[in-house]
């Protein structure tokens, strides 16, 4: 399958600060990625859906001036988790495909503690 | 509102049992279904897709989709310690994925 590489898989940040995570696809070209949050014992939660050189589409309840996606290119989408709070310590994980979505391919995902 | 349902479990089985995972999901017009396994920490695995009515396997994994009934199983024989894991059910729809909350297996030596 195809490869999609999330980074970091783990971080840590003080109440306050902004994080940003990286999403790659590497041998295949996203038009699509989707960035999911999972809390312990949750299923995946759909947060929102971005495609290369748009704006992105947050799902209902996801503030969009708190967490920041960015798809500028065809292999590299960002989510920026502006000024976070402990409440949004979680598990990020972005998945990417190409096209009209048959199946998903997922990062890594990444641990975000905000202390 | 599309669902995906899945018995959270823990659904536990002896080695070398069959595991049988049930999924039922809302939207008739839903036409890919995926199984995915997810150990602790780590994010999702895909290890089935189904297209079409009846079965698809692949190695110790079968898939079975009924789409009149909007049901979606996945059967893993011979089961494995090493199967031990949560598995997600997904529907797609026009788009996105719709995601069950998973069941939990365990698999008892």
């Amino acid at each position: 399958g195809a490869v999609v590489s999330q980074h970091p898989s783990w971080v840590i940040c003080k109440s306050g600060t902004s994080v940003k995570i990286e999403c790659r696809s590497l041998d295949f070209q996203a038009t699509t990625m989707f960035w999911y949050r999972q809390f312990p014992k949750q299923s995946l939660m759909l947060m929102a859906t971005s495609n290369e050189g748009s704006k992105a589409t947050y799902e209902q309840g996801v503030e969009k001036d708190k967490f920041l996606i960015n798809h500028a290119s065809l292999t590299l989408s960002t989510l920026t988790v502006t000024s976070a709070h402990p409440e949004d310590s979680s598990f990020y994980i972005c998945s990417a495909g190409q096209g009209v979505i048959t199946e998903a391919f997922f990062g890594q995902g990444t641990r975000l503690t905000v202390v | 509102q599309k669902e995906v349902e899945q018995n959270s479990g823990p659904l536990s089985v002896p080695e070398g049992a069959i595991a049988s995972l049930n999924c039922t999901y809302s939207d008739r017009g839903s036409q890919s279904f995926f199984w995915y396994r997810q150990y602790s920490g780590k994010s999702p695995e895909l290890i089935m897709s189904i297209y079409s009515n009846g079965d698809k396997e692949d190695g110790r994994f079968t898939a079975q989709l009924n789409k009149a009934s909007q049901y979606v199983s996945l059967l893993i024989r011979d089961s494995q310690p090493s199967d031990s894991a949560t598995y997600l059910c997904a529907s797609q729809g026009s788009y996105q994925l719709t995601f069950g909350k998973g069941t939990k297996l365990s698999v008892i030596p």
